[in-house]
């Protein structure tokens, strides 16, 4: 198994560009979420998804897009890209947790993004 | 609005010494907590979890303790070990919730020779 994989690794962009940073997991993983992280303030939750055609929003959303198509892919896509998401993107996956369960979530190597 | 705090940016520990990392929590609903342990250019990786039945979870070097009353958890490894050194997420969440994880800022720990 891969695990989980993105790409690109690292990606510049200049303001007002759009892009999409892939995300893909080969573990039948129902759940799939975006994370960004910033000197100082941890993992930021961007999106998430419980399952292929239905995503929400976390607690960082704005100036994100997500899709849900399949169970294996998850991209997330900046529209018009601004400096304030200049930020190390993470994706992860796991089983869906129920209630009184909990299972742990695999994260992807990371995508540097710069914005200038 | 920090939910889940780290309030030491950084701790050094002499190998074989015990490592002791503190996590708070503000959010009474949290009932899951996890540890993830972060290499340079790679992603984070789970290393030890406890539900809020416990006070206690224990897996090898790492024993994670949960003090409720006090929003209060630690992470303590011992032996330390040099391949230790990297930067250790807490992470809270609320079970049912679609496995949204709430993240502290995180620790730099060096163990150093």
């Amino acid at each position: 198994n891969a695990g989980v994989t993105q790409t690109p690794k690292f990606q510049v962009l200049k303001t007002g560009q759009s892009m999409t940073l892939q995300c893909a997991q080969d573990m039948n993983h129902e759940y799939m979420s975006w994370y960004r992280q910033d000197p100082g303030m941890g993992l930021r939750l961007i999106h998430y998804s419980v399952g292929a055609g239905i995503t929400d929003q976390g607690e960082v959303p704005n100036g994100y897009n997500v899709s849900r198509s399949t169970t294996e892919d998850f991209p997330l896509r900046l529209l018009s890209a601004a400096p304030s998401q200049t930020s190390v993107y993470f994706c992860a996956s796991s089983y869906s947790s129920t209630s009184g369960t909990f299972n742990e979530q695999f994260f992807g190597p990371g995508t540097r993004l710069t914005v200038l | 609005d920090q939910q889940v705090k780290q309030n030491s940016p950084s701790l050094s520990v002499q190998e074989g010494r015990i490592s002791i990392l503190n996590c708070d929590y503000t959010n009474s609903m949290f009932d899951y907590f996890l540890w993830y342990k972060k290499y340079p250019a790679e992603g984070p990786t789970f290393l030890i979890s406890i539900s809020s039945i416990k006070d206690k979870n224990e897996d090898g070097r790492f024993t994670v303790f949960l003090n409720k009353s006090a929003k209060h958890l630690s992470l303590h490894i011992v032996p330390s070990q040099p391949g230790d050194s990297a930067v250790y997420f807490c992470a809270a969440s609320v079970t049912g919730t679609a496995s949204k994880l709430t993240f502290g800022t995180g620790t730099r720990l060096q163990v150093t020779l």
